[in-house]
């Protein structure tokens, strides 16, 4: 079967740093994939990374370790607004469908 | 800036009744993907669908689901005979290539089977 894991919940303070882990085990890998959701509003693309290492985009982050099927996304400075569900998405192959983690649901407190 | 578009946002029908969800792709895009949301759960796949054909689909996407591209801008999925558990949000995406990876996803389609 394929599978995602990431934890449920994390919360932090504005201002923060957080680190959302996602390990995955997935019949192919064509990359690893996060997206933002808010209060059941449509996924938005965050971040992509299809080699390992550390791809960055303003105060988001994330990093892929092929080999450990491991990759977090770092949010830093963290705002209000970031309050949200963070998926991580694993596409088995070129062009096919995005297989999706339960969710981590970040509260970020003042 | 472009985005997925879907129709529409709420939808209310009883057991047993055909259902059709509407969503307008990205308009230079090629790849299409229907995905759900059952309230609380996880984005589960359900199809993709590139060059008028599925490419994918997932075991949820049984006999009683279809898509179709009836125009050049137009991507529907039709549920033929809605049963309790089809209730969930429905979301329409697309993507510009088979390399391309970003999905844009709609806002999606609110079902609800009573």
């Amino acid at each position: 079967g394929q599978s995602l894991e990431q934890p449920s919940e994390v919360t932090a303070v504005e201002g923060a740093i957080v680190q959302i882990n996602c390990t995955y085990q997935t019949s192919g890998f064509y990359g690893l994939s996060w997206y933002q959701q808010h209060d059941g509003g449509a996924p938005t693309f965050l971040s992509y990374n299809g080699l390992d290492g550390l791809e960055e985009t303003g105060r988001f982050s994330s990093f892929l370790s092929r080999s450990d099927s491991y990759g977090y996304l770092l949010l830093q400075e963290l705002q209000m607004k970031d309050s949200a569900s963070y998926f991580c998405a694993v596409r088995p192959q070129a062009g096919t469908a995005l297989i999706f983690g339960k969710g981590t649901t970040l509260s970020v407190s003042s | 800036e472009p985005e997925v578009t879907q129709t529409p946002s709420h939808q209310v029908t009883q057991m047993g009744q055909e259902v059709i969800l509407r969503c307008v792709p990205i308009s230079n895009h090629l790849y299409f993907y229907w995905y759900r949301q059952i309230l609380g759960q996880k984005v589960e796949f359900l199809v993709s669908f590139y060059n008028n054909e599925i490419s994918e689909k997932s075991e949820i996407f049984d006999d009683q689901f279809s898509v179709e591209r009836p125009d050049g801008s137009n991507f529907t999925l039709k549920i033929r005979s809605t049963k309790l558990e089809d209730s969930a949000m429905y979301f329409c995406a697309s993507s510009e290539s088979i390399g391309a990876y970003e999905q844009y996803f709609g806002p999606g389609t609110r079902l609800t089977v009573t």
